[in-house]
């Protein structure tokens, strides 16, 4: 049983606009959910994370949404570039400490 | 710089073969995990220490073992390799296994058996 799942294996979006990564999840007693990207032949990166008690947080082009009545995460990037094409992980850490992957996303930014 | 560190990058296994994948981190970490990525599935947890001296199972721990040889080093042991196993291996460090303590990953070991 999946406990974090990333529905869009894929999603295409033109340099400038905006990208849109989402993520559900099914435990609510998730502490800290994470987003990391990896390129191709390298590890995952950590790109930004949340805390179960906030709804929003923002670095630079990159802001996360927390919507914890529906379980529901998303990576909002604006503007997108072609240097963020790549497979984008949400994770979930549960009280353990330990995270939980969902399946990734890969996005292309064309030019 | 290197933060994590993997050995080897790539390899190949017949069935029945044993193997270890080296892990060594220079950032003075106290938590260590093993993953492996699967096509479609995310990266799942095989073991993980907490802390030098301690290791525990993870998601997906059969068919593997682990030892923490000292701070900087973890490493994955398969005793007897099967076609199941074959898959990306990613080793990962975190400063303690507490929240909002982003895990710093190595560059992967690409296993494949035959």
């Amino acid at each position: 049983d999946q406990q974090v799942k990333q529905n869009s294996p894929s999603l295409s979006v033109q340099e400038g606009r905006i990208s849109i990564l989402n993520c559900d999840y099914t435990n609510s007693m998730f502490d800290y959910f994470l987003w990391y990207k990896k390129y191709p032949a390298e590890g995952p990166t950590f790109l930004i994370s949340i805390s179960s008690i906030k709804d929003k947080n923002e670095d630079g082009r990159f802001t996360v949404f927390l919507n914890k009545s529906a379980k529901h995460l998303s990576l909002h990037i604006v503007p997108s570039q072609p240097g963020d094409s790549a497979v984008y992980f949400c994770a979930a850490e549960n009280q353990g400490g330990k995270l939980i992957f969902g399946q990734g996303t890969e996005l292309s930014v064309k030019p | 710089n290197a933060g994590v560190t993997q050995t080897p990058k790539f390899q190949v296994l017949k069935t029945g073969q044993s193997m270890t994948l080296q892990c060594a981190q220079d950032m003075n970490h106290n938590s260590m995990y093993w993953y492996r990525q699967d096509p479609g599935m995310g990266l799942r947890l095989i073991y993980y220490s907490a802390s030098e001296g301690t290791t525990d199972k993870g998601e997906v721990p059969n068919g593997y073992n682990v030892s923490r040889l000292n701070k900087r080093e973890f490493s994955l042991r398969l005793e007897s390799a099967a076609p199941s196993q074959t898959s990306v291996y990613f080793c990962a460090s975190s400063e303690i296994q507490v929240s909002n303590q982003p895990q710093h990953f190595g560059d992967g070991t690409r296993l494949s058996i035959l």
